[in-house]
């Protein structure tokens, strides 16, 4: 069966520091990765997607990355943090076309 | 730009009463539709996906699809305090993944 992880639960990061957040799925092969984004009260925002190794697109212009290292394994970073960044971190994968995403447990970053 | 409109609540509904949640998107293009659960602190969860019109029932739960109206609806019978979450209704959009709606906050009054 399938497995999305996705660390770590929760993080407190001061303002101008570094991020990386990394997410691994297991049990499927070539799936597309996302990383959304939900701020307290609203709903979730996709911050990037890739369909495939080295293909990272960017949905909202930020102070983050992401890039896509190996087939499963998908990171988010950003050099130098802003208090705008706090929020709850979600990667997800699906298998393509008309199918449903799968969520990994979550990241809750607060950056003070 | 693709939207998903929801009511955000909160929805207030008596134990054992129908729970009717919905939402509507501007994508004529969006092929499936999807219902999440999200526990407060907790990663939304998949309870049911449509892309036919009509009705599909999977236990308590039903989804409702009108392509027409653009309008899709999920309904939960005999509520139980453990339906009480955040739900999410989502659009399917192509690679770039599902577009969701902010959430329908769901209490159920025991």
């Amino acid at each position: 069966s399938q497995t999305i992880h996705q660390w770590p639960a929760t993080l407190v990061q001061p303002v101008g520091s570094p991020l990386s957040l990394e997410c691994t799925v297991e049990g499927t092969s070539n799936p597309n990765l996302y990383w959304y984004r939900q701020a307290a009260g609203r709903g979730l925002q996709l911050l990037f997607y890739s369909v495939g190794i080295g293909q990272i697109s960017s949905e909202v212009p930020q102070n983050l990355s992401a890039s896509r290292p190996q087939d499963r394994q998908f990171i988010l970073s950003s050099k130098k943090l802003l208090l705008s960044d706090s929020g709850f971190y979600l990667c997800a994968w699906r298998v393509g076309g008309n199918t449903e995403a799968f969520f990994g447990q979550g990241t809750r970053l607060t950056v003070v | 730009q693709k939207e998903v409109e929801q009511n955000s609540g909160p929805l207030s509904v008596p134990e054992g009463a129908i729970a009717s949640l919905n939402c509507t998107y501007s994508d004529r293009g969006s092929q499936s539709f999807f219902w999440y659960r999200q526990y407060s602190g907790k990663s939304p969860e998949l309870i049911m996906f449509i892309y036919s019109n009509g009705d599909k029932e999977d236990g308590r739960f039903t989804a409702q699809l009108n392509k027409a109206s653009q309008y899709v609806s999920l309904l939960i019978r005999d509520s139980q305090p453990s339906d009480s979450a955040t739900y999410l209704c989502a659009a399917e959009g192509g690679a770039d993944g599902l577009t969701f709606g902010k959430g329908t906050h769901l209490i159920i009054q025991p």
